[in-house]
């Protein structure tokens, strides 16, 4: 069963500062990897999708990259602003099946 | 609107009650995922239809918990006597095919059960 794990849990930030979130999963048979933001009390918004063929994707000031083999991902916020404060998640789409399996997600506070 | 749409946005509701939670996907996507989210927990999947295929269902946590999808339209996830552990927020999510595409969440239904 594919296992998504977020380090670390919680990261609080002065603003500006550029900084990653991690992402890690055990099984590395993946279609692709996508790094969600979940608002309080609202849903999930997608930010980057990488398919497993791709090493990176780049949004803005967000950069994923994915690293299929030794089955990591990294979320790279460059700059950061109060308006990032959320909780950023982790999900792979397995190639054994068709759901997402979602991390606990990293709570992200950049103070001003 | 364009985005994915769930009713009722919250529910409370009296233990041993049913209750019933809908969902209307982008038109045009063919994939419905129904996932549970605990307060301060990760996300659940439920279950998963594609088009007319057979759903899924090896996320639904007991034989209390249903679902149902008519072709490519609303779903319906329907939760029998209802517990308290069965309070969590209900996200429902579509996309255009089962994998390599982005998916679109919707807000959620917020259950509480008393």
């Amino acid at each position: 069963k594919q296992e998504v794990t977020q380090i670390p849990a919680a990261l609080s930030v002065p603003e500006g500062e550029n900084l990653v979130l991690n992402c890690s999963f055990t099984d590395s048979a993946i279609y692709n990897l996508q790094w969600f933001r979940q608002d309080p009390g609202k849903g999930l918004t997608s930010l980057l999708l990488i398919q497993s063929s791709q090493r990176e994707q780049t949004s803005g000031r967000l950069n994923a990259s994915l690293d299929k083999s030794s089955g990591r991902s990294t979320l790279y916020i460059a700059a950061s602003q109060p308006g990032d404060s959320a909780t950023y998640l982790c999900a792979v789409n397995s190639n054994s099946g068709y759901a997402l399996n979602f991390g606990k997600g990293t709570s992200l506070l950049v103070t001003p | 609107g364009a985005g994915v749409s769930q009713s009722p946005s919250n529910k409370v509701t009296e233990k041993g009650k049913d209750v019933e939670l809908r969902c209307d996907p982008i038109s045009g996507h063919t994939a419905l995922y129904w996932y549970r989210q605990r307060l301060g927990q990760g996300l659940e999947f439920l279950i998963y239809f594609q088009g007319n295929s057979a759903p899924d269902k090896s996320g639904l946590p007991s034989d209390r918990f249903s679902a149902e999808r008519t072709g490519e339209s609303v779903s319906t996830l329907t939760i029998q006597r209802t517990q308290q552990e069965d309070s969590a927020v209900y996200l429902c999510a579509s996309s255009p095919q089962n994998s390599g595409n982005t998916i679109y969440f919707g807000e959620g239904s917020w259950l509480t059960v008393v």
